[in-house]
Formats: C-alpha cells, structure tokens, sequence
C-alpha cells in the first residue's frame, strides 16, 4: 500500500544535541510537509517542501532545518534540542498544494532530557 | 484574525449514541474544509472533505459533515458512535493558493466513548 512512512516512531536525545527525524513516501507525491505537535495541541506547520522549493513559515525557529535528497524522502533536523522542542513531529505529503487533503505518517515522538 | 475554532474540547457519548462535533471558521471566503482523527500516539487520518457543491459530505467510518455558509461551521456527525471512534477529532481549513496553500487545524476535540 502507497504510505508515508516516519522513522523512528520515537526518538531521545539530549538537550542540545542535533537530531534528524526521516520520512519517506511511495505516493509519489510532490509536496511534503512537517507539523509539529506538542500534547493537546493542534499540528503547527514548520515548513514543507514543493518539489524542491522549500517553503518556511514565518514563525518557525531557525533551530529547525528540513533536506529533501529526491521526491521520496524528506528529513528534518534539529539543531539544538531544547526542552521546549519536545513534541510528536507529524510529516504529510500531498499531490499538490492547494486543494489537494494531505496524507499523514504515524509521527516521531520526540523527548528531550 | 483568521481562525479555525472547535468550541468543545473534550465530549463524552455512550456508545450506540449520536455525536456531533462542531467546527467554525472565520475566513473572508469560503475555505477548503477536512475532518481529520487522530487515535493516540498516531497520525492523522482524512475523515471527509468539502471542496464545493453538495454541502452534506459523507466520508469513512460512517461520519458526515454539513457545510452551512451563513454560519461558517462545518461540524461532523455520527448517527451511531462505536467504542472504536475514541479518538481526537480535528477540524482544519485550507487557504491560499500554490505554494502559500496552508492547512490551518482547530485545537480538537477528544472523543470519549462510554460502554
């Protein structure tokens, strides 16, 4: 089955120390996206990727930095891990931008010590 | 300012029960509209959508959803709720066009199912 895929599904890393959550797709989709969600809160979109034009939001940190080697795969790093940074990382991918609903992976918990 | 609200945050229906959820927006023109559920420690899987035409959209798991322009709600319904519906509920609108294209999600709204 065409899925979006996110590894690792849970990631710890110390306070400071550089990460890299990865996802990867077979819909073959050009857009990828990156939500962050912390505990009961809505996803926030950090930035996403239409084919290789990187689109930031204007309030993400520039602690957060995304690649995206070839239309499958799309990683987000994290520079300096700070507590505050603990959050579930959502990808999303969809065909186009615009009217097109967005296909999710099953998310990277991320905890910071 | 433009905005995606969800009025309950938690709601608690007994099994069997009908369930509706409700979701406004305030937006200069009509949005592109989605459910999404979110099941713990998951993502989030396409409920329904509502791009234009018929404002009653039915969508998976037995879910529907009415568009009512003059009150800029977009709310779900379930005539039946299931213990498996428990789950976090989140209404979200798309604006924009191209690359500005931005879906923009309500807080939710957990669902919990009593037996």
């Amino acid at each position: 089955d065409a899925m979006v895929i996110q590894n690792p599904r849970y990631q710890v890393t110390q306070f400071g120390k550089p990460v890299t959550l990865s996802c990867s797709q077979t819909l073959n989709h050009n857009v990828m996206y990156w939500y962050q969600q912390k505990s009961s809160q809505a996803p926030k979109l950090l930035f996403h990727y239409y084919d290789k034009d990187f689109n930031n939001e204007a309030d993400t940190p520039d602690n957060f930095q995304s690649r995206r080697p070839n239309t499958s795969f799309c990683f987000l790093d994290i520079r300096s891990p700070g507590l505050g940074d603990a959050a579930m990382y959502l990808c999303a991918t969809s065909q186009r931008p615009g009217t097109y609903e967005q296909y999710f992976g099953p998310g990277t918990r991320l905890t910071v010590t | 300012a433009q905005s995606v609200t969800q009025p309950d945050i938690h709601i608690t229906v007994s099994e069997g029960a009908s369930l509706e959820l409700r979701c406004n927006y305030s937006y200069g023109a009509t949005p592109y509209l989605f459910w999404y559920v979110q099941s713990p420690g998951q993502g989030l899987q396409l409920l329904l959508k509502y791009f234009s035409g018929d404002t009653l959209v039915q969508g998976i798991k037995g879910f529907e959803a009415e568009f009512k322009r003059s009150q800029s709600s977009f709310n779900l319904r379930k005539p039946s709720v299931h213990w498996s519906d428990a789950a976090e509920y989140f209404c979200a609108v798309g604006l924009g066009g191209g690359s500005n294209y931005k879906l923009t999600f309500g807080k939710g709204t957990l669902l919990t199912v009593n037996p």
